[in-house]
């Protein structure tokens, strides 16, 4: 088995600053995705990534960065962070033949 | 584009009755995969089921779903509810084609609490 780990688990910062979350795979999957969370929206998809280097945007991708150096890891950037975004970020990649998901336990932010 | 349609936002029921949770699709593809994804508290989401194939059932867990592409619905049921069912489902669709990973989209989420 594999394992997605994100960090940070909680972060925290100041209206109009940049904050970076990483998402770290294990899998060997080749796709890999960040999903934002909010309560009673549902998963919206921000960035996902098919392969090294590769970046597509979501439906959410506004006001986000993203960024996959390397085939196991993916990191989020918040380019500008508003209080109207704190939600939790769950970061997943996925099997290659079905697209079936495995998540990370999530990040949460909060801004002050 | 693709989405996914959940009716019920909140879904309260007794234990031991049935539950049955609804799920439309649209999507421009004949083929694609359906999934439902379950959340309990303080947990990431994970796989309860999945499907590719029309009109056969799949069951993991107690519960199961068909998929009918004729009126494309993959509605999650379970004949008992127990407490610990209670949790976040979201149904889920793939545009997944030519052994490539597609991404999913997810349905809004179907809060379920089971109450003794």
């Amino acid at each position: 088995g594999g394992i997605i780990t994100q960090t940070p688990k909680f972060l925290i910062g100041q209206e109009g600053q940049k904050l970076t979350l990483k998402c770290q795979q294990n899998f060997n999957h080749d796709t890999m995705y960040w999903y934002r969370q909010d309560s009673g929206k549902g998963l919206r998809l921000i960035y996902y990534s098919i392969t090294e280097n590769d970046l597509q945007k979501g439906d959410l991708s506004e006001g986000y960065d993203a960024s996959r150096e390397k085939k196991s890891s993916f990191s989020l950037t918040v380019t500008s962070a508003q209080k109207n975004e704190m939600a939790v970020f769950l970061c997943a990649s996925s099997e290659g033949n079905t697209g079936q998901l495995y998540f990370g336990e999530g990040s949460k932010l909060t801004v002050l | 584009g693709d989405s996914v349609t959940q009716t019920e936002g909140l879904v309260t029921l007794t234990e031991g009755l049935p539950v049955m949770l609804n799920c439309t699709y649209q999507t421009i593809y004949s083929n694609p995969f359906l999934f439902w994804y379950v959340q309990h508290l303080n947990e990431s989401p994970r796989l309860l089921l999945k499907s590719f194939t029309d009109n056969k059932r799949t069951e993991h867990q107690g519960f199961h779903a068909t998929l009918h592409k004729s009126s494309s619905s993959f509605h999650l049921q379970k004949s008992s509810a127990q407490l610990s069912d209670s949790a976040l489902y979201y149904c889920a669709l793939s545009d997944n084609t030519g052994g490539l990973s597609g991404k999913l989209t997810f349905g809004e989420g179907t809060q379920v609490t089971v109450i003794s």
